[in-house]
């Protein structure tokens, strides 16, 4: 069956720090990809996605490129916000499909 | 962006009641909405599709009678938790459906959760 695996939380950064989120996925076919951001107090939005490999989704800074041969969808920003503290979702959809699998999700915390 | 509300945001009850959640879609219609279930610090769950109109349907090992859900019109899915117990606290989280428009794609969009104490 299909699975996101994303590494596990909390993650603690200082703020303009680099922040590499890492999502592996296994799925049949050719998948979208997604990453997913809820913060605190509102339901989950739509971060970027990706529907086809070597694509890049990016959104408010943040950047995640579909990588078919190491199955990965890794979330990355060069400098990040307090504003950007929140728990972030990997997901994917096969294909054909609207049905989401999503990660544990991973909270992150930047301090000023 | 499109906006989802579920009511209410949390409730608690006692073991054998049941309890009603709501889920909206504010500014769009749905014909698909999405219940997921989310334990803490795990991922969410897919517990079913509502369609509106007709009978929704449930993932593999979620109870359908445990769990009722009625699509009743194009901007609101309930889910039904029957005679709820302990085991059934959780975080619930709907999503809608919102097919694309000219220029857009589809997209899922989800509401803010309702967390269920059962006591």
């Amino acid at each position: 069956g299909n699975s996101v695996t994303q590494m596990e939380g909390p993650v603690t950064l200082s703020e303009e720090a680099f922040l590499t989120i890492n999502c592996t996925y296994t799925a049949t076919g050719y998948p979208s990809l997604f990453w997913y951001v809820q913060y605190p107090g509102e339901g989950l939005q739509l971060l970027l996605k990706a529907t086809k490999a070597d694509d890049k989704g990016s959104n408010k800074g943040f950047e995640a490129t579909y990588r078919k041969e190491t199955t990965s969808f890794h979330l990355e920003k060069g400098s990040v916000q307090v504003s950007d503290s929140a728990v972030y979702f990997c997901a994917l959809t096969p294909f054909g499909n609207e049905k989401l699998t999503f990660g544990t999700g991973t909270r992150l915390t930047i301090i000023p | 962006g499109a906006v989802v509300s579920q009511h209410p945001s949390w409730v608690i009850c006692k073991s054998g009641t049941s309890v009603k959640i709501e889920c909206r879609s504010l500014d769009f219609q749905a014909t698909t909405m999405f219940w997921y279930r989310q334990f803490p610090k795990q991922s969410l769950m897919l517990m079913a599709t509502s369609n509106e109109g007709s009978k929704a349907t449930y993932e593999q090992g979620v109870e359908k009678d445990k769990f009722l859900i009625n699509h009743a019109s194009l901007t609101l899915s309930t889910l039904t938790v029957t005679s709820a117990h302990p085991e059934d606290s959780s975080f619930y989280i709907c999503s809608a459906w919102r097919l694309a428009g000219a220029g857009s794609t589809d997209t899922q969009y989800f509401g803010p959760g309702t967390r269920l104490t059962v006591l």
